[in-house]
């Protein structure tokens, strides 16, 4: 049973523009939410986080936003760049060891 | 700060043999630490938790004679790949805890990519 699912495999965005990635979760106990970026062959790279008690947060071209009701979470990279490219995961947790979601595979084009 | 190192970054062995990953934590204490595998598009499966001076707790369906994790030191824990096979060629992972953060708070080691020929 998938905790975590991240729907979308793969995603094709254009240099400048916004990239939208989309994370769901079924655990209601999971409480604090992270968005790693991933190249291959390497480990992955904490990006940005939010805890359950905020509905958004940002840094820098980076915004995270959850929707308790719906257990959704997305991240918003505005403006897309080409090195931003690469998997990125969405892993959740409740006081556990981090589950993550199958990752999508960002490809921005210049 | 809060660097993690794995060695070695790649390894190809023959099928039978046994191969030892290491993770160290590099500037801090690491009182828990992961291990994770990853398959070719799949995503980043827990192994095994262990904590630093005792036994550790492997996911289940995870076979704790076949991948045995030593934890001996606030800084270096081991996976040894014990008789391996091809199916265990796979993208292994370690990750770090400090002392007192909480269970989300974890640093990634580069990963190693395991080849059972």
């Amino acid at each position: 049973d998938q905790q975590v699912k991240q729907n979308s495999p793969s995603l094709s965005v254009q240099e400048g523009r916004i990239s939208i990635l989309n994370c769901d979760y079924t655990n209601s106990m999971f409480d604090y939410f992270l968005w790693y970026k991933k190249y291959p062959a390497e480990g992955p790279t904490f990006l940005i986080s939010i805890s359950s008690i905020k509905d958004k947060n940002e840094d820098g071209r980076f915004t995270v936003f959850l929707n308790k009701s719906a257990k959704h979470l997305s991240l918003h990279i505005v403006p897309s760049q080409p090195g931003d490219s690469a998997v990125y995961f969405c892993a959740a947790s409740g006081n556990t060891p981090l589950v993550f979601g199958k990752g999508t595979r960002l490809s921005v084009i210049a | 700060g809060a660097v993690v190192s794995q060695h070695p970054s790649w390894v190809i062995c023959k099928s039978g043999t046994s191969v030892k990953i290491e993770c160290r934590s590099l500037d801090f204490q690491a009182t828990t630490m992961f291990w994770y595998r990853q398959f070719p598009k799949q995503s980043l499966m827990l192994m095994a938790t262990s904590n630093e001076g005792s036994k550790a707790t492997y996911e289940q369906g995870v076979e704790k004679d076949k991948f045995l994790i030593n934890h001996a030191s606030l800084t270096l824990s081991t996976l040894t790949v014990t008789s391996a096979h091809p199916e265990d060629s796979s993208f292994y992972i370690c990750s770090a805890r400090d002392l007192g953060r909480a269970f989300y708070e974890q640093y990634f080691g580069p990963g190693t990519r395991l080849t059972v020929t």
